[in-house]
């Protein structure tokens, strides 16, 4: 069984601040894809990475970087420069193979940043 | 823009009522689209998976017979809720992805907001 675990349910920054919201997965495939999501109050899902598990490199993009250790089973996203404009829901997702459809997400962590 | 566009965003029903969702890609061809739903401040549970031409996949625990899917075309997927109760109000969200590049990523929808009274 495939388990996403987000521990931050809602987290609060000053703008400026950098933050970081964690993502722990478990899965006992050895070929998977991992995904954050971005969900503004509108309530769409915004793709924002994917990764596959075979990709360990760290990646950045512009304010946001993401962090993928496969020795912790972590991904974690961090963003820079935090603005009000990225509060938002976010979740982090799991998924067996190509099939991303069939994800397993994370409860999701509020993000609020304060003017 | 919205490469899946799903409809209505909101909806208000009786109980008892059927409602249904729709939900389109609008600029690649989906033979798989997927069905979510989002309780308030929780997580997205899959519902089901939506196949062309065959019949839906649906998870453990979701009763086939209360969420019809239907997938028309390669575009256009539908989720009926019929007679619906209280407890179905929900966020329902669909997905897809291109069926024509693996390297796709997967597409949401803006959402359903369903109410039923």
């Amino acid at each position: 069984a495939q388990k996403v675990t987000q521990a931050q349910t809602e987290i609060s920054v000053v703008e400026k601040e950098d933050v970081t919201l964690d993502c722990v997965y478990e899965t006992r495939d050895t070929t998977y894809y991992l995904f954050w999501y971005k969900q503004p109050p509108s309530g769409e899902l915004v793709f924002l990475i994917r990764r596959n598990s075979f990709d360990e490199q760290n990646e950045i993009s512009g304010r946001y970087s993401w962090n993928f250790q496969k020795s912790t089973s972590s991904f974690n996203f961090t963003i820079t420069a935090s603005q009000v404009v990225d509060s938002a829901v976010y979740f982090c997702a799991l998924s067996e193979g190509a099939n991303a459809g069939k994800s397993t997400f994370g409860d999701g962590t509020t993000l609020t940043v304060k003017p | 823009g919205a490469v899946v566009s799903q409809h209505p965003s909101r909806v208000i029903c009786k109980s008892g009522t059927s409602v249904k969702i729709e939900c389109r890609s609008l600029d690649f061809q989906a033979t798989t689209m997927f069905w979510y739903r989002q309780f308030p401040k929780k997580s997205l549970m899959l519902m089901a998976t939506s196949n062309e031409g065959s019949k839906a996949t649906y998870e453990q625990g979701v009763e086939k017979d209360k969420f019809l899917i239907n997938h028309a075309s390669l575009t256009l997927s539908t989720l009926t809720v019929t007679s619906a109760h209280p407890e179905d109000s929900s966020f329902y969200i669909c997905s897809a992805r291109d069926w024509e590049d693996d390297n796709s990523p997967l597409h949401f929808g803006n959402g359903t907001r369903l109410t039923v009274t």
